[in-house]
């Protein structure tokens, strides 16, 4: 069964570095999301992604963030200059429409020190 | 601004017991609800997903139903295993918006 794989699994990065986290969807997804948990917080919605623009972003997504899909099967999240809040767990989620399930890779956590 | 609610926050039950979930929200203007279950250090696996306009889903031991008027979502787990174990969420999409909504969750224990 086609999955969403996450790539790395865990990144440590030192404050005011710059991170990439890779996505790879599931070939036949149209729409592209991250979200991020905090430990012990909830999942939240960071941006949604579709026909190459963005659709929707939150609050948290502010210009020190960006996404792209370079090259039709890569998704990737962007911290220009990492603070120490932005540790947690980076999740990419995909679908093939908006009235299907999304479906979630396993996460890359992040640790800014 | 949705809010989603999920009571309770833990719970501990024996082996092969049923179970209630419950996860509510504030507004009603939804698309859909899924029900997710992520153990420790993972990601998110989808179990049920429930459109606006469906009172409720199955799969295997599992059973979600919503009532979206009332702002209600249940996930029913019949004769809990131990492979139960682990966090489940609810996340509504909102009608209006590209995103899903989470709420905190409910950790779920099922002792041997």
């Amino acid at each position: 069964e086609p999955e969403v794989t996450q790539t790395p699994s865990h990144q440590v990065t030192q404050m005011g570095q710059e991170v990439i986290l890779r996505c790879v969807p599931i070939s036949n997804h149209l729409y592209f999301y991250w979200y991020r948990q905090i430990l012990g917080q909830k999942v939240e919605f960071l941006v949604s992604f579709y026909n190459n623009e963005i659709s929707e972003k939150s609050e948290i997504f502010d210009d020190q963030f960006s996404v792209e899909r370079p090259d039709g099967s890569n998704f990737t999240l962007k911290i220009r200059s990492t603070k120490l809040e932005d540790s947690a767990m980076y999740f990419c989620a995909g679908q093939g429409s908006l009235t299907d399930t999304q479906y979630f890779g396993p996460g890359t956590r992040l640790t800014v020190l | 601004k949705q809010e989603v609610t999920q009571i309770p926050a833990a719970l501990s039950v024996p082996e092969g017991e049923n179970l209630v979930l419950n996860c509510s929200f504030t507004d009603s203007a939804i698309y859909n609800l899924q029900w997710f279950r992520q153990d420790p250090g993972k990601g998110l696996t989808s179990l049920l997903l429930i459109q606006s306009s469906q009172r409720e889903q199955t799969s295997g031991r599992l059973n979600a139903s919503l009532d979206k008027s009332s702002g209600r979502s249940t996930l029913y787990i019949a004769a809990s295993q131990p492979g139960d174990s682990a966090t489940y969420l609810c996340a509504v999409w909102m009608d209006s918006s590209y995103k899903l909504i989470f709420g905190s969750g409910t950790r779920l224990l099922v002792r041997p």
